[in-house]
């Protein structure tokens, strides 16, 4: 089975412009969270949906905002890029978006913001 | 808030040594979860081990084992006889929700192995 595929794999872009991230969960997956992974730090968690509902935000500005499909597959947009929105932005999916379920993560799209 | 701490920010070590990746975790909540994933340079985050609160058993892996001690709030992680393979960024996360109210993974700051041959 397939795992998490996120798209684009990497991407350009200059200060001021807009981005939408894609990304498809793992088939029989219902929630899918979004992190931003600075070089070298931890992850952090951008947003969480299931059933296309927004179950949880983190401590982000409202240049970022996202969306879930019906078939469960997720946009990431940022507008207004700035460059320290230069990043990895990594895909995760489970089946109900519960604690205790492992969340399986994608490739990730790298965005670099000039 | 939850907070996870890995001091060792890099380790270097030779083939075949074994070595301990620290993870230090805050949480008020009694029922919470702690998770491994490996970040190789490729950038995916493979996941590696889920423990429960309420899970103090050590686990064996191959070569890899994992200690839980909710006395001293740490969540170990032990490659024995390391490998070339093992080298990666490692890190420690994690997550307090139940039910439904979301499962927002906390991350610690990552540990860079790197193994010599």
């Amino acid at each position: 089975d397939a795992g998490v595929t996120q798209s684009p794999t990497h991407l350009i872009k200059t200060r001021g412009q807009q981005v939408t991230l894609r990304c498809s969960p793992i088939s029989g997956h219902k929630s899918v969270s979004w992190y931003q992974q600075v070089l070298g730090q931890g992850p952090q968690f951008i947003f969480q949906y299931y059933e296309k509902e927004e179950r949880g935000r983190g401590n982000f500005p409202d240049r970022f905002s996202a969306r879930q499909f019906p078939n469960y597959s997720s946009e990431l947009n940022v507008n207004a890029l700035l460059l320290g929105d230069s990043a990895l932005y990594l895909c995760a999916s489970s089946f109900f978006g519960q604690g205790q379920e492992t969340q399986y993560f994608g490739p990730g799209t790298r965005l670099l913001v000039l | 808030a939850q907070k996870v701490t890995q001091a060792q920010t890099e380790i270097s070590v030779v083939e075949k040594e074994d070595v301990t990746l620290d993870c230090v975790y805050e949480t008020r909540d009694t029922t919470y979860y702690l998770f491994w994933y490996k970040q190789p340079p490729s950038g995916e985050l493979v996941f590696l081990i889920r423990r429960n609160s309420f899970d103090e058993q050590n686990e064996i892996s191959g070569r890899y084992s994992w200690n839980f001690q909710k006395s001293t709030s740490s969540f170990n992680f032990t490659i024995t006889a390391s490998q070339v393979v093992d080298s990666a960024v490692y890190f420690c996360a994690l997550s307090e929700a139940q039910g439904n109210a979301g499962n927002m993974l906390t991350f610690g700051g990552g540990t860079r192995l790197m193994v010599k041959p």
